[in-house]
This record gives C-alpha cells, structure tokens and sequence, in this order.
C-alpha cells in the first residue's frame, strides 16, 4: 500500500520568505507527526497531531512555525519569515495511533535551503 | 528530561563478522524503545522495537535488540553482517505513559566491508 508522501522533495526559498510542506498520511493513521533533521543530527519532533487538533507542539522551535491538520488526514507545516537556520530535512510520519508505543511510519523528507 | 544517547558516530565491520550498534538512554518511567535505519536518499525505516516483555526483541533483516534496564541500554546486534547493512541507525526511546513523540539519538554510521 501506499506509504507516507511528503512534497515537495525539495524546496529552497529566500529568507524572509514563507513556506508550506505538506504531509501525507498512511491512509486511516489518527496519529501524524513533524520532525526536523539537521544534518549530523538526529530527527527532533516538532508537533503531534491527534486527529485534527495538535495533541502536542512542544517542539515548535517558535512561533513562525505553525501547522494544520483540519481533515484528520492531509497535514501542512507553514513556515513564516523563514531564516538560514530553518534549513533542514523536515520528516513526516504516521502510526495508527499516538500512544501504546506503534511504530511510526516515515515519508522521504522534504529539503527546505534557506538562501 | 529524557534522551538518548549513540556514543560512537560510526562503526566499521567486515562482512560476516557480528555487529554491535550501542544505545543507551535516559528517561524517568518506563520506556518504549525503537531503532530506525535511515538509507541514503530514503526515509527512516523501522527495524524492531521493545515495548515489554522479553528482553530479547528481534526485528527485520535478521537485527535484533537487548533491553537492559539496570544498565538503561538497548543495544543493536547482528550475527552476520552484510554489506547491504551499510547505513545510518538511531535509536530512539518515548515514554510508556505519554504521546509516542521519539526522542532520537545521533546517529551511527555502520560500515560493513567486503
């Protein structure tokens, strides 16, 4: 079946510029998450959704990040005066639900360069 | 606050030798363990898990992980390597009791050689 899909693949934009990377679930998952990867690091999460609403965004690094999920399924991370240090690999994953310790199922990334 | 920790960035070994990638962690309750392997160009795939039970948890491509709570590691092993398993792996750990939001290590590099 179909896996998680993430687009664009890649995305360099200028900073001060806005940008949106949508996330595409496994079909029928409740639980989707965002993740950020730099390089030589590991992935750090950014936000937890349950459904449609944001169960957790604790690690929204600030508050020109924001991201939606108003269907349950179809996410969006937007960013918003992007700078140089918003470059990274942005993951999306999915499990079929946000507890109980599922394993999480990841898209490809999308590369965001920040000019 | 929890966290995970890789202590070596890369480990080299010839094919058909066993491998060893270390984990070890750091949380306050009981933990759900993961590793990942991350292919170039790909994205992470999930290798095996511990949630309870047996220590001893087996996953794909013949890995297999020891949890070891007195010395709070999780630790990826291999009898035989291949060259094929050439990747990244990380480990990862969340909590029983919470959203299953991971907390990822660093990373380590395994490099198997003919």
């Amino acid at each position: 079946g179909a896996g998680v899909s993430q687009t664009p693949s890649n995305k360099v934009t200028e900073k001060g510029k806005y940008v949106e990377l949508r996330c595409d679930p496994i079909s029928g998952h409740t639980a989707l998450y965002w993740y950020r990867q730099s390089l030589g690091q590991g992935p750090e999460f950014l936000i937890y959704f349950q459904g449609t609403g944001a169960a957790d965004d604790s690690g929204l690094p600030n508050d020109r990040f924001f991201a939606v999920r108003p269907e349950g399924s179809v996410s969006t991370l937007k960013i918003q005066r992007t700078e140089r240090g918003d470059s990274a690999v942005y993951l999306c994953a999915s499990s079929p639900s946000g507890q109980g310790g599922y394993e999480q199922y990841f898209g490809p990334g999308t590369r965001l360069t920040v000019t | 606050a929890q966290s995970v920790a890789q202590p070596e960035d890369q480990v080299n070994v010839a094919e058909g030798n066993p491998l060893t990638v270390k984990c070890t962690y750091s949380v306050s309750g009981n933990p759900y363990l993961f590793w990942y392997v991350q292919y170039p160009n790909r994205g992470l795939q999930f290798l095996l898990k511990y949630i309870t039970g047996d220590n001893l948890v087996k996953g794909s491509y013949g890995f297999e992980a020891e949890f070891n709570k007195s010395q709070t590691s999780f630790h990826l092993k291999k009898p035989s390597a291949l060259v094929s398993d050439s990747a990244l792996y990380f480990c990862a750990v969340t909590l029983s009791y919470n959203t299953d939001k991971l907390i990822f290590g660093t990373g380590t590099r395994l490099q198997v050689f003919p």
